[in-house]
């Protein structure tokens, strides 16, 4: 059991370029989330994903985009990354948005745009 | 909106010395209420919740009491350790369950 598990781990673009980063859960969860962290700014959510097939905007959803083609797996795209892009990505699943539901978090990709 | 307000870090302290990080929220109604962590260079993992008012969750040697009236859900460990060093966030889900609004996180650094 891995858990949630994110490729790449580190990733340099330069601005204007477009990457996609993979997050996978062998949990058979329905919940899935990108998050970025940022210097004294905590974790803020970009979009998520309430079932395969189903995505929906976060906090910060500008200039991304995601796809949850199947259910085990969530992308994050960046069509044309920016410097601002620069951030540490997390993605989390969880099984049933109910009280006292628990988030699992993959490693986190570190992404620099130059 | 729902928000979360943690004391701001870093931290530092030395060895078996007591904690505590304050975290504060906002919200409607009574939520559940975490507390994450994350280790130098790893993702955050759950640490403790409390579902209901008056719970206290406890895990590793950390507490954390679910406080209504004063809407607050601080962190305790009566004696810190060096491998304790870590980033600790406070959250709590939106009224819809939907997702989790972070607190910006606290930085503890203990020391030898």
């Amino acid at each position: 059991n891995a858990g949630v598990t994110q490729t790449p781990k580190f990733r340099v673009l330069k601005t204007g370029q477009s990457m996609t980063l993979l997050c996978a859960q062998d949990m058979n969860h329905e919940y899935m989330y990108w998050y970025r962290q940022d210097p004294g700014m905590g974790l803020r959510l970009i979009h998520y994903s309430v079932g395969e097939g189903t995505t929906a905007k976060g906090e910060v959803p500008d200039g991304y985009n995601v796809s949850r083609l199947k259910k085990q797996n969530f992308l994050l795209g960046l069509e044309s990354a920016a410097p601002s892009q620069t951030s540490v990505y997390f993605c989390a699943s969880s099984y049933y948005p109910g009280e006292g539901y628990e988030q699992y978090f993959g490693p986190g990709t570190r992404l620099t745009v130059t | 909106g729902d928000s979360v307000t943690q004391m701001e870090g870093p931290v530092t302290l030395s060895e078996e010395a007591f904690l505590t990080i304050n975290c504060t929220y906002t919200a409607t109604g009574y939520p559940s209420l975490f507390w994450y962590v994350q280790y130098p260079g790893e993702g955050l993992q759950l640490l403790l919740k409390a579902t209901k008012a008056d719970d206290k969750g406890s895990n590793k040697g950390f507490e954390a009491t679910y406080r209504k009236e004063t809407t607050s859900f601080h962190l305790e460990k009566g004696s810190v350790q060096v491998s304790d060093s870590a980033v600790y966030f406070c959250a709590l889900p939106n009224n819809a369950g939907n997702m989790l609004t972070f607190g910006g996180g606290t930085r503890l650094m203990v020391k030898p």
